[in-house]
């Protein structure tokens, strides 16, 4: 069946850079975009873009421009999210969700949280 | 500030009914499909609710989906104590950022 299986916890310094992987099973790697999600404590869902499967192309939300790097590699079905110079506001859980159309996130990563404190 | 509005939290009596707003714009919502996630504590979001009025596979029909115009609702039938969780409505915003957006999540308690 489809799976979404995100990386651990990390814990990082302000500055530092850290890389959380979605490794995906049981579809066709290249059907489905992959949209990051961030969720900070106590707080709603924030839509952070997607990437294309086919063409590695990102797509960031204009919160999200800059810091953040999403990547594939297509010969393991695995999508990737780094985020450099990390801050304290960083802290939350990202996710990673397979989008079956526009929003039609049908299939979710378990999280992985990511804390950011010195 | 979330760009799709919903109320903070509901609460209803197992076995009652209940219904959860979603409110946007013709930006949003009243241009593109909804839908509605689950997200029981400690768990990642489950998609409830899609292109405004359908169930994936597994879904019971006691959760059902609609859509007037800008606003859309999410209502669920025969309260369980396991319904307890948060609930957030999603869609496609053409506006100048567009992108996706969520409503600040509404907390479902059943009493």
């Amino acid at each position: 069946q489809v799976q979404l299986v995100q990386s651990g916890s990390e814990l990082r310094s302000p500055g530092a850079s850290v890389k959380v992987s979605c490794k995906t099973y049981g579809y066709t790697f290249t059907i489905y975009s992959i949209n990051w999600l961030r969720q900070a404590p106590g707080q709603g869902l924030e839509w952070m873009g997607w990437i294309n499967p086919n063409t590695g192309n990102p797509t960031y939300a204009q919160d999200f421009a800059g810091r953040f790097v999403f990547s594939l590699d297509t010969s393991v079905a695995t999508a990737y999210l780094q985020i450099n110079n990390l801050r304290t506001e960083d802290t939350a859980v990202y996710y990673c969700a397979r989008d079956a159309l526009v929003i039609r996130f049908d299939n979710w990563g378990q999280g992985t949280l990511v804390t950011v404190a010195s | 500030q979330s760009v799709l509005t919903q109320p903070p939290s509901v609460s209803a009596a197992p076995g009652q009914r209940v219904t959860i707003s979603c409110s946007g714009s013709t930006s949003n919502i009243g241009n593109s499909y909804v839908s509605w996630y689950q997200q029981l504590p400690g768990t990642a979001p489950k998609l409830l609710i899609y292109d405004n009025d359908k169930r994936p596979s597994g879904i019971p029909d006691r959760f059902s989906g609609s859509k007037s115009g800008t606003s859309a609702t999410l209502g669920i039938t025969g309260l369980q104590p396991g319904d307890e969780a948060d609930y957030y409505c999603g869609t496609w915003d053409t506006s100048l950022t567009a992108g996706g957006v969520f409503g600040g999540g509404t907390k479902l308690t059943v009493l």
